[in-house]
C-alpha cells in the first residue's frame, strides 16, 4: 500500500500564476476529498468525489478554484489565477467507500504564493 | 451543524507527564470518532477510532481515549508522554454512512525532554 501520492511538496509561484496540484489515491478507495490547513481556519473540505463525481464542491472558495478527477486514480485541482492568500497546505485524502472510514491522508502540498 | 471543539490549543509537558487533551462534539445521533496527529511537517496519520462497543479504544504509540456519550466527549489520553509525542493533535467526528468529516482546530503538544 503506497499510500495517498500527492505532488509536489513545495510550490512556491508569483501572485497570477496558474497551480496545480496532483493527487494518487490508494488503489480500491473510490472516496477523494482536498482539504486545505491553514493556521487561522484549521482544516476544511474544499471539494469531495465519489466514484470520480464531484458530489460536494461548496468548501470551493471561489470561481479561481477547480479540481477534476479524470480517472479512479488521479486528481487535480487547480488554482488560477493564484493569490497570496491561497498559501496553505493542501491535503488530499481517500476512503473506500462512501464515509465512515478513517482518512487516509497524502503528505500534503505546501503552496506559497508571493 | 455538527462542530467539534478542542478547549486546549496549546499544551506544553515535561516528559513523563501524564496527558490528557479535551475533545467534544456536537451531534445527537451516532458518530464516528477519530484522533489524528500530525508530525511537524508531516500529514494527518490516524491514532486511534471509535465506531462503536467499549467506549474505551486504545490506539497506537500508547494513546487511549474515551467515548462518553452523555458529555459529547472524546478525549484523547497517555500516561506518560515522551518528547517525540510533539505534535498537533485533532480530533474529528463523522456521520456514518456520510462523508462529512468535521476537524476540530487541533492541540499542539509540545513535550520538553
Amino acid at each position: 500500500d503506497a499510500g495517498v501520492i500527492q505532488s509536489p511538496r513545495h510550490e512556491v509561484t508569483e501572485m497570477g500564476q496558474e497551480v496545480t496540484l496532483r493527487c494518487k489515491p490508494i488503489s480500491g478507495h473510490n472516496s477523494l476529498f482536498w482539504y486545505r490547513q491553514t493556521m487561522m481556519r484549521g482544516l476544511e473540505l474544499l471539494i469531495y468525489f465519489n466514484n470520480n463525481v464531484p458530489i460536494d464542491d461548496s468548501g470551493m472558495p471561489e470561481d479561481r478554484f477547480s479540481a477534476k478527477m479524470p480517472n479512479a486514480s488521479f486528481s487535480t485541482l487547480k488554482i488560477q489565477p493564484s493569490e497570496p492568500r491561497d498559501s496553505a497546505v493542501y491535503f488530499c485524502a481517500s476512503i473506500p467507500g462512501g464515509g465512515g472510514s478513517p482518512l487516509h491522508f497524502g503528505n500534503g502540498t505546501r503552496l506559497t504564493v508571493t | 451543524a455538527q462542530s467539534v471543539s478542542q478547549h486546549n490549543h496549546h499544551v506544553i509537558l515535561s516528559e513523563a507527564a501524564s496527558l490528557e487533551l479535551g475533545c467534544n462534539y456536537s451531534y445527537g445521533g451516532t458518530v464516528n470518532l477519530f484522533w489524528y496527529v500530525q508530525y511537524p511537517g508531516q500529514h494527518l496519520q490516524l491514532l486511534l477510532k471509535y465506531f462503536s462497543g467499549d467506549p474505551l479504544v486504545k490506539g497506537i504509540k500508547g494513546f487511549e481515549a474515551e467515548f462518553i456519550k452523555s458529555k459529547f466527549s472524546f478525549n484523547l489520553r497517555k500516561p506518560s508522554v515522551q518528547w517525540s509525542d510533539t505534535a498537533e493533535y485533532f480530533c474529528a467526528v463523522n456521520v456514518p454512512g456520510t462523508y462529512k468529516y468535521i476537524f476540530g482546530t487541533g492541540t499542539r503538544l509540545k513535550v520538553l525532554a
